[in-house]
């Protein structure tokens, strides 16, 4: 089972930062937490991921809380090209498979 | 660099005729893994390939799916006979670890089972 809770939709305004929300709850010390998105009719593609600090890169910013039951995905300047379904997953360390929840499907509203 | 490619992008196929998927990883990546999404369902994992190896296919639905990766290159995921069941979008992703390490994946084979 999907370790991770994220809400099924949101809509954010082009140009606006969307906020994608993560729970993960059961989280362990060795377990990193990873976005995808999957855009309509291609595969996931990676955007960013972190253990315990605030990742940014030329995509996106991850902030996790300190406790690290949740985090946030942060798109700074949305764009049409940003809709799609975001994928917050909980990896083990070590381990090579993951295991998607349902996703949080983002529209970008023009 | 070429990304992962998989072919065909679309198959569809009556029921108990078999299908052969074909994925090609970004190269140097020992690492290939299989997902697949049946309608309505989540992306579930099927089984992993280190080299030429199986790793783990814990995930693979029954014995009517066979991956092979010969050499250790590309490889091949059939579905013989296939079922209606087994219709849906089949993923294929390439990592060079296999541990730690983003996973690229290929834009998937669209299966559809009549």
């Amino acid at each position: 089972d999907a370790k991770t809770t994220q809400p099924p939709s949101m809509d954010c305004a082009e140009g606006r930062a969307a906020n994608l929300p993560c729970n993960h709850s059961t989280i362990s010390g060795n377990e990193y937490v990873y976005w995808y998105r999957q855009i309509h009719s291609q595969g996931p593609q990676y955007i960013i991921h972190g253990l315990k600090n605030n990742e940014t890169n030329e995509m996106a910013s991850l902030i996790i809380t300190e406790d690290r039951k949740s985090s946030t995905l942060i798109l700074p300047h949305a764009t049409l090209r940003d809709t799609a379904v975001y994928y917050c997953i909980v990896r083990v360390t070590g381990a090579y498979k993951y295991i998607f929840g349902t996703g949080t499907r983002l529209k970008v509203l023009a | 660099e070429a990304g992962v490619t998989q072919f065909p992008s679309h198959s569809v196929i009556e029921k108990g005729q078999t299908v052969t998927l074909r994925c090609d990883p970004i190269s140097g990546h020992d690492n290939l893994y299989w997902y697949r999404r049946v309608m309505g369902k989540e992306i579930k994992f099927l089984l992993h390939f280190v080299k030429e190896s199986k790793q783990d296919e814990s995930g693979m639905p029954n014995n009517r799916f066979l991956a092979e990766r010969t050499g250790g290159t590309y490889s091949t995921l059939k579905v013989q006979p296939a079922e209606l069941e087994d219709s849906g979008v089949y993923f294929c992703a390439s990592s060079r670890a296999a541990t730690n390490e983003k996973l690229f994946f290929g834009s998937g084979t669209q299966l559809s089972v009549l």
